[in-house]
């Protein structure tokens, strides 16, 4: 079975300080990865995915498939980046997403 | 936001009854899910459907059943709540040939059980 482990609950940075989220994975198969997330008041939405290979809001993340990981990150962190950020996992043929527990990622002025 | 709307957005019911949840998309995705959101556990899948009358149970089905009779509308339906079922309930949609994989999520609905 498919599983996102996401370490850290709670993750402090001061502004300006490099932020990386961690994800790991286990899956047997070829894994398609996301990381999504919820600002305060807002739906859930996506950030970016590994398929693309994009950079969103300064924020990048590499699929490692040797360390089973696909950690998010930012050189220099904002206070609009304080959010929620859950790491995701989509498997089978039916679309099926697994989430990680998240991350509460504050960014202290 | 995607056409994804959610109702009630609030409700505060008694332990033992029945409760239904609404998701409706005016997106015309193929995919829909329910997840329960809760501190420390994340997102986690309660059910989901790939198609009209499709469904199939996530990894926190017990307690929850599902119908989709149309494209547009998901119920998700506790059958006798209980008090660990107290949560914030997300539906999302999702459709591979139209937004790729990408899964888009309405506003949720905050369930209290008493």
């Amino acid at each position: 079975a498919q599983r996102v482990t996401q370490p850290e609950k709670l993750l402090s940075v001061f502004k300006g300080a490099p932020v990386e989220l961690k994800c790991n994975y286990s899956y047997s198969g070829s894994p398609e990865l996301f990381w999504y997330v919820q600002y305060s008041r807002q739906r859930l939405q996506l950030l970016l995915r590994h398929i693309s290979r994009e950079s969103i809001k300064g924020f990048t993340a590499d699929l490692n498939k040797g360390e089973t990981s696909f950690h998010l990150k930012k050189p220099f962190a904002q206070e609009e980046d304080s959010a929620m950020y859950y790491c995701a996992l989509l498997s089978g043929g039916y679309q099926k997403v697994t989430f990680g527990t998240g991350t509460k990622l504050q960014v202290i002025p | 936001d995607a056409g994804i709307t959610q109702s009630p957005r609030h409700k505060v019911t008694e332990t033992g009854t029945p409760v239904t949840l609404r998701c409706h998309q005016t997106e015309n995705h193929r995919y829909m899910y329910w997840y329960r959101q809760d501190p420390g556990h994340g997102l986690r899948l309660i059910h989901y459907s790939y198609g009209v009358k499709d469904t199939d149970k996530g990894e926190v089905s017990d307690g929850y059943s599902v119908s989709r009779s149309k494209t547009e509308d998901f119920l998700l339906t506790l059958e006798s709540a209980t008090s660990s079922q107290t949560s914030v309930y997300f539906c999302a949609i999702s459709d591979r040939h139209t937004t790729g994989n990408e899964q888009f999520f309405g506003p949720g609905t905050r369930l209290t059980v008493l």
